[in-house]
């Protein structure tokens, strides 16, 4: 336990459906980050968020939408997908963002198919 | 463009001594080098970090050098237990105050009995 966790951990969707990821932090930090792993590819970071306000969006597409409404929640909405969206999307939370020397505590992550 | 490079897989056997490097040319002037282990089905989890020179905890030690280009993860004695991939995480310097994360690929770590 981490301290992180992630709901679902698994999910199969069609490319016209809506889901939404959550992630909830325990720890009282203040950042808060969606990654993407996919099968043979290294962590992608896809947003930051520090105190509910986004201070990164790597150029993710715009069928991903996050929302952070306090400090210690995280979702992120998905919306007509593509089958190379299926991936494990890991949230994670520190106490300060972008800053590697703070240490980042990772949930789980989901596990998404998109068929 | 920040490139960390890490070799992508290495083999060892139980009892030996194991040493991944990662290069990081565009490391921030201020930010830390950070190591992940992450287990299947897992995520990350953090296994030690340092500025320079030489860290060590109850784990693993980290070797970097004065130039801060490069950062070396020793793992002292390896069991099957130590399986894993094994990241480096270094800031790169960003804008609006705040640095970019740069992970590597990860190297998949195989020790054999």
């Amino acid at each position: 336990e981490t301290g992180v966790t992630q709901t679902p951990r698994h999910l199969v969707m069609g490319m016209t459906n809506k889901k939404s990821l959550k992630c909830e932090q325990h720890l009282g930090h203040n950042a808060m980050y969606w990654y993407k792993q996919s099968a043979k590819k290294p962590l992608e970071l896809m947003f930051v968020y520090n105190f509910k306000e986004q201070t990164e969006n790597n150029s993710v597409p715009s069928r991903f939408s996050p929302e952070c409404p306090n400090s210690s929640h995280l979702f992120l909405h998905l919306h007509t997908l593509q089958p190379e969206d299926s991936a494990l999307y890991l949230c994670a939370s520190s106490q300060n963002p972008s800053d590697p020397s703070y240490e980042q505590y990772f949930g789980p992550g989901t596990r998404l198919t998109v068929t | 463009l920040a490139k960390t490079t890490q070799p992508i897989s290495m083999d060892s056997y139980e009892g030996q001594e194991v040493n991944i490097t990662c290069s990081h040319n565009n490391i921030a002037t201020n930010d830390y080098i950070t190591w992940y282990q992450q287990f299947p089905s897992q995520g990350p989890r953090f296994i030690i970090q340092g500025y320079k020179t030489k860290v060590t905890n109850e784990v693993a030690s980290l070797f970097i050098p004065a130039d801060r280009k490069s950062s070396t993860l020793s793992l002292p004695r390896v069991s099957l237990s130590d399986t894993a991939v094994y990241y480096c995480l270094v800031g790169e310097e960003g804008s609006g105050g705040y640095n970019k994360l740069i992970f590597g690929a990860g190297t998949r770590l195989a020790v054999h009995p």
